[in-house]
């Protein structure tokens, strides 16, 4: 089975730094993959996808993610964070012809103003 | 349009007794997931039902049934709750296929107690 690993559980940062987290997936094929953030307290919402295509995705917020097929990685980057994006930040990959995710254990981003 | 609804939001629940987690979606997806949360841990998926009439075990099933009611109906039940279930417990639905309109859409959660 699939497996996720995101490093740096937790991450501590300020207002205007930038934020970079890894993703990696453990074997190739045809992957899709994905972004969610859960803010405190909330549920998981999609902060971007990549099925096909242009290997650098752009989602919601000034967030985007490059998709490294030779290193199977997923790493999410933003420029320059604010408050509000604090929250916890998960990985998923799902293998083509299967409809399971398999998530990675999150990084708790705390961003200080 | 609701999206993926779940009740309770919140449960306490004594070791040994019963209950039933309901889940329901708006979305005409075919594809239901529980999943539950703990801290440091991710996401793990305990069931997950690929369409109407079929359901099949995921990565933490032990301790745990579901019932696909119908297309929009996916419920978990524990049958005897341990502490080891005290959790947050989320649902998804999903289209099926390779479309890139396929990502799992996520409920608002359940928060279990076991004492």
């Amino acid at each position: 089975a699939q497996s996720v690993s995101q490093h740096n559980h937790h991450v501590i940062l300020s207002e205007a730094a930038s934020l970079e987290l890894g993703c990696n997936y453990s074997y190739g094929g045809t992957v899709n993959l994905f972004w969610y953030v859960q803010y405190p307290g909330q549920h998981l919402q999609l902060l971007l996808k990549y099925f096909s295509g242009d290997p650098l995705v752009k989602g919601i917020k000034g967030f985007e993610a490059e998709f490294i097929k030779s290193k199977f990685s997923f790493n999410l980057r933003k420029p320059s964070v604010q408050w509000s994006d604090t929250a916890e930040y998960f990985c998923a990959v799902r293998d083509y012809g299967n409809n399971r995710l398999a998530f990675g254990k999150g990084n708790q981003v705390v961003v200080i103003p | 349009n609701a999206g993926v609804t779940q009740t309770p939001k919140f449960q306490v629940l004594k070791t040994g007794q019963s209950m039933t987690l309901q889940c329901a979606q708006d979305m005409n997806h075919n594809s239901m997931y529980w999943y539950r949360q703990d801290p440091g841990m991710g996401l793990r998926l305990i069931y997950y039902s690929a369409s109407e009439g079929t359901t099949d075990k995921g990565e933490v099933p032990n301790g745990y049934n579901v019932s696909r009611l119908n297309k929009r109906e996916f419920s978990l039940r524990l049958e005897s709750a341990a502490p080891s279930q005290t959790s947050v417990y989320f649902c998804a639905s999903s289209t099926v296929g390779e479309s890139s309109d396929n990502e799992q859409f996520f409920g608002p959660g359940t928060r279990l107690t076991v004492l």
